[in-house]
Parts: structure tokens; C-alpha cells; sequence
């Protein structure tokens, strides 16, 4: 079945720090992938997505680049803020008869001042 | 207002008895999910529901059943809770783009 690995945290860094988190999947086809961020006490939100391969999606300063040929999306961000601190999910999405998100398991991300 | 509204946001329990987690949405959306959120595993999808008459079971749906009494109300019940049920559950939608849209969740503990 699919599924999505990423890397464990926590992950610790100080401000204005370079961010990756790597993530890779596997799946059959071609799924949309995604990465949801959740902050203290709050549900997931979208961050950015990528529907087919080589997309970049990107928000708040945060990109990540399908890559069909490595199976990844690893989410990077140029210069942190301490507000970025948060649990950030990826996930993958097949749509058609098996429904929902596969997610991997976060990654916990603590930033500094 | 959220989109996505979970009720109770937190809910202490004893073991035996029964819990129901309501969610509505005022997204419009046709699908409607409940995911369990427990620390190093991430998210596992436990119920979903396509329209009011179609729900299917999810990756863990043994302990679960849902409702889904309109399109806008999905609940999640535990007919006789136990320990290993204590988690945050999260209500979702899904919208024809595939992005999920989920409420601020529910925590339970079942003592």
C-alpha cells in the first residue's frame, strides 16, 4: 500500500537557519502530495501542495518540488523564524476509489532565537 | 466561525463507557473524514464518508462506528471506550481540489 516517510524529529534550530525536512513515498501512479503544517493546540492546515511531477508549491517562504524520478518532496525554507516552530505533516493523496490522505508520522520542528 | 467544528475539544472518560464526537462543516463539502492523531504515528484514518448513504471503513475503524446524519454532520462514537482509544481525533473535509480541511480536533482520555 502507500505510504510516506519522513524524517523524525525533533528537529532544533536557531533563527534564520536554512530548513530541510525530507520527505519520500511510495505509491502507484501518480498522487498529489502535500505538506500540512499543526501549530500548539490547532488542527492541520495545508502549508503547500504539488499535483503532478516536478511542481513546486510554495507558501509563507516555505517550497518543496515533486520529484517523481526519487519519490520525494522534501520541504525546504531559506531562513526560519521562531514562529515556523511546529509539527509538519507530508502526505499523499490517490484520490479515485481509496480515499483520504496517507500521512507520514511529522516531524516536530523547534526553532531557537 | 471555523469551517470545521469538532465537539468537545477535550473529554476525560472511564473505561466501558460510551463517547460520540460530533464534527459539522459549513465548507459544503460531500466528503467528510475522521482521522486519529496519537504521538509518533501520525494521523491513521478510521471512518469516511462520500455522501450521507456512503460510509466506508478507514485503516482503524475496530472499536469506531460514525454517522453521517446530513451532509453537514459526521459523528464518531466509541460504544464502550478503552485506554488504548485515548488520542486527539480529527474531523476533515474534502473539497474537489484533494486538500483536506480539518477542525481543531478533540482530545479524549479514557482512564
Amino acid at each position: 500500500g502507500d505510504s510516506v516517510t519522513q524524517m523524525e524529529g525533533p528537529v532544533t534550530l536557531s533563527e534564520e537557519a536554512f530548513l530541510t525536512i525530507n520527505c519520500t513515498y511510495t505509491a502507484t501512479g501518480y498522487p498529489s502530495l502535500f505538506w500540512y503544517v499543526q501549530y500548539p493546540g490547532e488542527g492541520l492546515q495545508l502549508l503547500l501542495k504539488a499535483t503532478k511531477a516536478d511542481d513546486k508549491g510554495s507558501n509563507k517562504g516555505f517550497e518543496a518540488t515533486y520529484r517523481k524520478e526519487t519519490t520525494s518532496f522534501h520541504l525546504e525554507k531559506g531562513s526560519v523564524q521562531v514562529s515556523d516552530s511546529a509539527v509538519y505533516f507530508c502526505a499523499l493523496s490517490q484520490g479515485g476509489g481509496a480515499d483520504g490522505l496517507t500521512f507520514g508520522k511529522g516531524t516536530h520542528l523547534i526553532i531557537q532565537p | 466561525d471555523a469551517d470545521v467544528t469538532q465537539t468537545p475539544r477535550n473529554r476525560i472518560t472511564k473505561t466501558g463507557k460510551r463517547i460520540m464526537l460530533e464534527c459539522s462543516q459549513t465548507k459544503g463539502h460531500d466528503r467528510m473524514y475522521w482521522y486519529r492523531q496519537d504521538p509518533g504515528l501520525g494521523l491513521r484514518l478510521i471512518y469516511y464518508s462520500f455522501d450521507v448513504k456512503d460510509i466506508n471503513k478507514g485503516e482503524i475503524s475496530d472499536g469506531y462506528s460514525v454517522s453521517r446524519q446530513a451532509q453537514a454532520k459526521f459523528s464518531l462514537s466509541l460504544e464502550s471506550a478503552i485506554p488504548n482509544q485515548t488520542a486527539l481525533y480529527f474531523c476533515a473535509t474534502k473539497g474537489n481540489t484533494g486538500e483536506l480541511f480539518f477542525g481543531e480536533g478533540s482530545r479524549l482520555t479514557v482512564l
